[in-house]
Order: C-alpha cells, then sequence, then structure tokens
C-alpha cells in the first residue's frame, strides 16, 4: 500500500515557540491531504484539507493563522503550529489520497508543549 | 445527530469470540466506505474497504446496508491481537466531497 511519512515523529518544545511538521506522500502524487488532530481517547478530528497548489480549507473552529498550512507539491504538506500553548499538545496526524480512495496516514507527530 | 457514529465499547470479549460492530452514516449520498484498526498511540490503518455487496478478508466480514445507512464490521475467531480501536470512515457526497469523516472508534478488548 502508499507509504506516508511524517516528521518529527515526536516534538517538545516551549510555550511561544512554532513547530513545523511534514507530512510526505513516498509513493503516489496526493492531490489531497488531510490534518488530523487527536487528543487522549478522542476521536480523530479533522484539522483541514491540504490541497495541492491552493489554499487550505479549514474546519470550523481551527484557527488558519494559528496553524499554517502549505502544500507546495504533490508530495509534501506542511503544517505549522504558531506560538503553540499547552493546549495545543496532541497527536497530529497527515493523511493523503486520491479522490474517492481510501486514506493512508502518517505515523503521526506526538506534540507536547510546555 | 453527529455523520457518523459509533458505539465506543469498549467491548470485552474472550479469545475465539465473534464480535460485531456497526457504524451508522447521517447522509445519504455517501460514496465510500472504510474500517480502519488504530492501535494505542499509533496511527490508524486501513483494515478494509467496505463494498456494496459485501466482503470478507480472512476473519473479518465488512457489509454495507445503505437502505439503514450503516456499515458493520464483523471479527470471528477473535484473537488477543485483535484488541484495538476500530474507526469507521465514509466520504463523498453531494457535490462530489471527498472529506473522509471518521466515528470515534470502537474499543475491543480481547482477553484470554
Amino acid at each position: 500500500g502508499a507509504v506516508v511519512s511524517q516528521h518529527p515523529s515526536r516534538v517538545i518544545c516551549k510555550s511561544g515557540t512554532s513547530v513545523k511538521i511534514e507530512c510526505r506522500s513516498l509513493d503516489f502524487q496526493a492531490t489531497t491531504m488531510f490534518w488530523y488532530r487527536q487528543f487522549p481517547k478522542q476521536s480523530l478530528m479533522l484539522m483541514a484539507t491540504s490541497n495541492e497548489g491552493s489554499k487550505a480549507t479549514y474546519e470550523q473552529g481551527v484557527e488558519k493563522d494559528k496553524f499554517l498550512i502549505n502544500h507546495a507539491s504533490l508530495t509534501l504538506s506542511t503544517l505549522t503550529v504558531t506560538s503553540a500553548h499547552p493546549e495545543d499538545s496532541s497527536f497530529y496526524i497527515c493523511s493523503a489520497s486520491k479522490p474517492g480512495y481510501e486514506q493512508y496516514f502518517g505515523p503521526g507527530t506526538r506534540l507536547t508543549v510546555t | 445527530r453527529k455523520e457518523v457514529e459509533q458505539d465506543p465499547g469498549p467491548f470485552n470479549v474472550p479469545e475465539g469470540a465473534t464480535v460485531a460492530f456497526n457504524c451508522t452514516y447521517s447522509n445519504s449520498a455517501s460514496q465510500s466506505f472504510f474500517w480502519y484498526r488504530q492501535d494505542c498511540r499509533k496511527e490508524p490503518k486501513l483494515l478494509m474497504s467496505v463494498y456494496s455487496s459485501g466482503n470478507e478478508d480472512g476473519r473479518f466480514t465488512a457489509q454495507l446496508n445503505r437502505a439503514s445507512q450503516y456499515i458493520s464490521l464483523l471479527i470471528r475467531d477473535s484473537k488477543l491481537s485483535d484488541s484495538a480501536t476500530y474507526l469507521c470512515a465514509v466520504n463523498g457526497g453531494a457535490g462530489g466531497s471527498y472529506i473522509p469523516t471518521f466515528g470515534r472508534g470502537t474499543s475491543l478488548i480481547v482477553h484470554p
């Protein structure tokens, strides 16, 4: 199956700093990538849909100026958590897909903001 | 009503048992359906797609009921290694939306 990588797998940062997470589709061109956040024992929450070459579409309640998404190529999308705070600590997962097909998830990034 | 609903469980079953999960969806125009498995602190991984005619993969059987708008997952002869959270996902709909919607997951615990 398709492989999606995510980097870093784990990051600890201080409050107020920014963190960039990369999501790469390794063996297919992903026209669409998705960014999710998952708190402990909670469901996956879609944050935004990232389309190559256009602006991301954010879900209601997700601040686009805080969670910057860039999808510069068909194989790379980045999520930058700006001015991170402890409440941003979570498991961030990206996924890639071709329209109508199943999602392939990256291994996730565990963010801890101290 | 939530778009995709699942009983969170946990379902606590002995090894060898048969267990079934349901997942209901609200958008009647949904086109694609999937079951994922998520282990603790890991990303979801595709378990199987769900086809209109139903499909089977070893001990796992998935079915779709469009009239009642639900999908199901049946696991036969449960193994300890089946312990995980099972997420259903639904996508497609009016306007061709391919944004997947996930249920919150059903937790399965298989004990000796």
